[in-house]
């Protein structure tokens, strides 16, 4: 069955970067997108950006083009994100989901990573 | 991309029905049938409940239904249960082939 593991929570300080990782497992890591969400603490849920395994190809929110960038490797089955310049608003958990090509929906969801950041 | 447009909460009575509104814009929720609702319960993922506007994936109670209108999409559960009790997000594709999330609706069960 499809597996989502990501990476453990991390704390960091005002201006830093952070880097969570989301291994898959249970499908065919090429056959399908990687997605990001956040969510902030009492918060919705905030669509942060997409990778397509196969090809690299990346679109992003525009909220966060400049500061997101989502990678792949495909000798671990692994996607990571990377944002910068962090503040206390990006104090979120931050979830990975797999999408099977152009059905648009989030079948499967990791079970999320918090990050903190505080001075 | 402004978040699609929930009431921040929706309340019932056991057995009754509810609804929950999604007002998106033209250049997502009244442009695309990619419509689709999750339910978060504190602490847990989200979880997909319905697809495609009105689809339910396997597993998915029959009381959950969904259908859109212009710009707003809805949600609806009917003979409301106390396992109901959640927040639901409605998402939406858009035209810029990004994603947009509702601000989220909590539902309360009287």
């Amino acid at each position: 069955q499809v597996q989502l593991v990501q990476s453990a929570a991390e704390v960091k300080k005002p201006g830093a970067s952070v880097t969570i990782s989301c291994k898959v497992s249970g499908y065919t890591f090429t056959d399908y997108y990687v997605h990001w969400m956040r969510q902030a603490p009492g918060q919705g849920l905030e669509w942060m950006g997409v990778i397509n395994p196969r090809g690299d190809k990346t679109v992003y929110a525009q909220k966060f083009q400049g500061r997101v960038i989502v990678t792949r490797d495909t000798s671990t089955a692994t996607v990571y994100m990377d944002l910068t310049s962090l503040t206390p608003e990006d104090t979120a958990v931050y979830y990975c989901a797999p999408e099977r090509p152009k059905t648009y929906v989030f079948d499967f969801w990791g079970q999320g990573t918090l990050v903190s950041v505080s001075s | 991309q402004s978040a699609l447009t929930q009431p921040a909460s929706v309340s019932g009575s056991p057995g009754q029905s509810i609804t929950i509104s999604c007002t998106g814009a033209s250049n997502d929720v009244g442009s695309y049938n990619r419509i689709s609702w999750y339910r978060q319960d504190p602490g847990k993922a989200p979880k997909l409940i319905i697809y495609e506007v009105n689809k339910r994936p396997s597993g998915v109670s029959y009381r959950f239904s969904g259908s859109k209108s212009g710009n707003t999409a809805s949600l609806t559960i009917s003979g409301l249960q106390a396992e109901d009790e959640a927040d639901y997000y409605c998402c939406s594709f858009t035209n810029t082939y990004t994603y947009v999330f509702g601000i989220g609706t909590k539902v309360t069960v009287l």
